[in-house]
C-alpha cells in the first residue's frame, strides 16, 4: 500500500538554526498538506500545496512541493523555542483515498 | 467557540470494560474521522464518515465501533479493552474527504 516517509525522525536545534524536514512518497500525491502538533496539544494545519513545483512562504517557514508530486519539505529558518513539536506531512492515498499521514519529526530547540 | 470537541478528555479504566468516547464539530463540515496516536506519536486513521455513513474503515478490531447520529457527531464505542487501546484519539472534521482536517483536542486513554 501507499507509503509516506519523513525524516529525520527527531532534531535537535540551537535556537536561531535552521531546520528542514522531509516528506516522501512511494506513488504520486495529488496533494500535501502540513502539520504542527505542539506537546499535549493536537494537530493543527499549517498548509497544504497542490501544484507541482510549488513553494509556498509563511513568515519563517518556507514549503516546497516536488516536481514529481512524490516529495515535499518544510524548512524553518532561524528556529525559536515557539517552533518546538512534531510536524507532520500528509497525503492522499491510501486504499480508501484517505490521508495518509507520515510518522513525524519531532523538533526540539535549545534557547 | 470550540470547532471540534471531544469528551472526555482524559479516560482511565480496567482491562475488560467497555467505554465510548464523544466528538461533536460545529464547522458545518460533511466528513469526520478518528485517529489513534500510540506512544510514538504515529497518526493511524481508523474510521471516516461522511454525512452520517461510513466511508473508510481501516483494519481496526472490530471491538471499535463508530456510530454517527448525525454529521455533527461521530462517536467511538470501545468493548473489552485491552492494553494496546491505550493511546490518544483524536477525532477530526473536514469540509470534504481531501480537504484540510480540523483535529479535536485528543481523549487520553489509559487502560489498566
Amino acid at each position: 500500500g501507499q507509503q509516506v516517509m519523513q525524516i529525520p525522525q527527531y532534531q535537535h536545534v540551537q535556537e536561531g538554526e535552521d531546520f528542514t524536514t522531509y516528506c516522501n512518497s512511494s506513488t504520486t500525491l495529488s496533494n500535501i498538506q502540513w502539520y504542527k502538533q505542539r506537546p499535549g496539544g493536537h494537530p493543527v494545519f499549517l498548509i497544504q500545496l497542490v501544484k507541482s513545483g510549488e513553494v509556498k512562504k509563511q513568515k519563517r517557514l518556507t514549503f516546497q512541493f516536488g516536481e514529481a508530486k512524490k516529495n515535499s519539505s518544510l524548512h524553518i529558518t532561524a528556529t525559536q523555542t515557539t517552533d518546538v513539536g512534531t510536524y507532520f506531512c500528509a497525503g492522499l492515498g491510501g486504499s480508501q483515498g484517505n490521508l495518509i499521514f507520515g510518522k513525524g519529526t519531532k523538533l526540539s530547540v535549545k534557547p | 467557540d470550540t470547532a471540534v470537541s471531544q469528551t472526555p478528555k482524559y479516560l482511565v479504566t480496567q482491562m475488560g470494560n467497555d467505554k465510548s468516547i464523544k466528538c461533536e464539530q460545529n464547522l458545518g463540515h460533511d466528513t469526520m474521522y478518528w485517529y489513534k496516536q500510540d506512544s510514538k506519536k504515529f497518526l493511524k486513521i481508523m474510521f471516516s464518515y461522511n454525512n452520517k455513513e461510513l466511508i473508510i474503515n481501516e483494519t481496526v478490531p472490530n471491538r471499535f465501533s463508530p456510530k454517527s447520529p448525525d454529521k455533527a457527531h461521530l462517536n467511538l464505542h470501545i468493548n473489552s479493552l485491552e492494553l494496546g487501546d491505550s493511546a490518544v484519539y483524536f477525532c477530526a472534521s473536514s469540509q470534504y474527504s481531501l480537504e484540510t482536517q480540523y483535529f479535536g483536542p485528543g481523549t487520553r486513554l489509559l487502560v489498566l
